[in-house]
């Protein structure tokens, strides 16, 4: 099993451009989440999903957009991008949400200049 | 509101033990986790704490006070490889995890 794989790990974008950052799983979880890690901060959920074709905001949703259509793949879209993004990017999973232990991605370092 | 206070820092010599304290006031509560994470990694996780009490785990043990909304993550025999920061988390009522800001620990020869 390959886990959580996350897909780039570093890139950089130029402030309004457009980007989407890779997740996949095959654990079979039906959990999936997006967090951003900023320094000196926890880790802040950016979107979440239960299972394919649900998806729902978590603290800092602005600025980016999520899809589930297969419970494998959990893209995240960031439109028009601004220097408030530049941040590390992690991709998580678990089987349920409920007191359960989180696979995380090895994580994307996004710097928008 | 919700929060989670760490100390931001700690120093340790190799061998020795050190324990990490983490306070959290949230809404509602379903368990606290403990997770490591090297520099430029990924989290991985230690333990989770949903009872009170002590959870021993090899090297690693986890302390759990409900009633005082209180944790510890406990560290024996340090090694340099435990050089790292240290992740407290709680799980609230909707079972959404708040994230503490974490705890760099240096180990010193």
């Amino acid at each position: 099993n390959a886990g959580v794989t996350q897909t780039p790990k570093f890139r950089i974008l130029k402030i309004g451009q457009s980007m989407t950052l890779q997740c996949a799983q095959d654990m079979n979880h039906n959990y999936m989440y997006w967090y951003r890690q900023d320094p000196g901060m926890g880790l802040k959920l950016i979107y979440y999903s239960v299972g394919a074709g649900i998806t729902d905001k978590g603290e800092v949703p602005n600025g980016y957009n999520v899809s589930r259509s297969t419970t494998e793949d959990f893209p995240l879209r960031l439109e028009l991008a601004a220097p408030s993004q530049t941040s590390v990017y992690f991709c998580a999973s678990s089987f349920t949400g409920e007191g359960e232990k989180l696979f995380f991605g090895s994580g994307t370092q996004l710097s928008v200049l | 509101g919700q929060n989670i206070d760490q100390p931001t820092e700690m120093t340790a010599t190799e061998g020795a033990i050190v324990q990490i304290n983490c306070t959290y006031q949230t809404s509602g509560f379903n368990g606290l986790f403990w997770y490591q994470q090297h520099a430029g990694e990924a989290p991985t996780f230690l333990s989770y704490n949903v009872l009170d009490g002590l959870e021993e785990k090899g090297r690693f043990s986890s302390f759990l006070s409900r009633s005082k909304g209180y944790s510890y993550l406990l560290l024996k025999e340090l090694q340099m490889k435990d050089s790292a920061s240290y992740l407290c988390a709680t799980m609230d009522s909707n079972y959404q995890l708040i994230w503490g800001a974490g705890t760099k620990l240096i180990i010193k020869p």
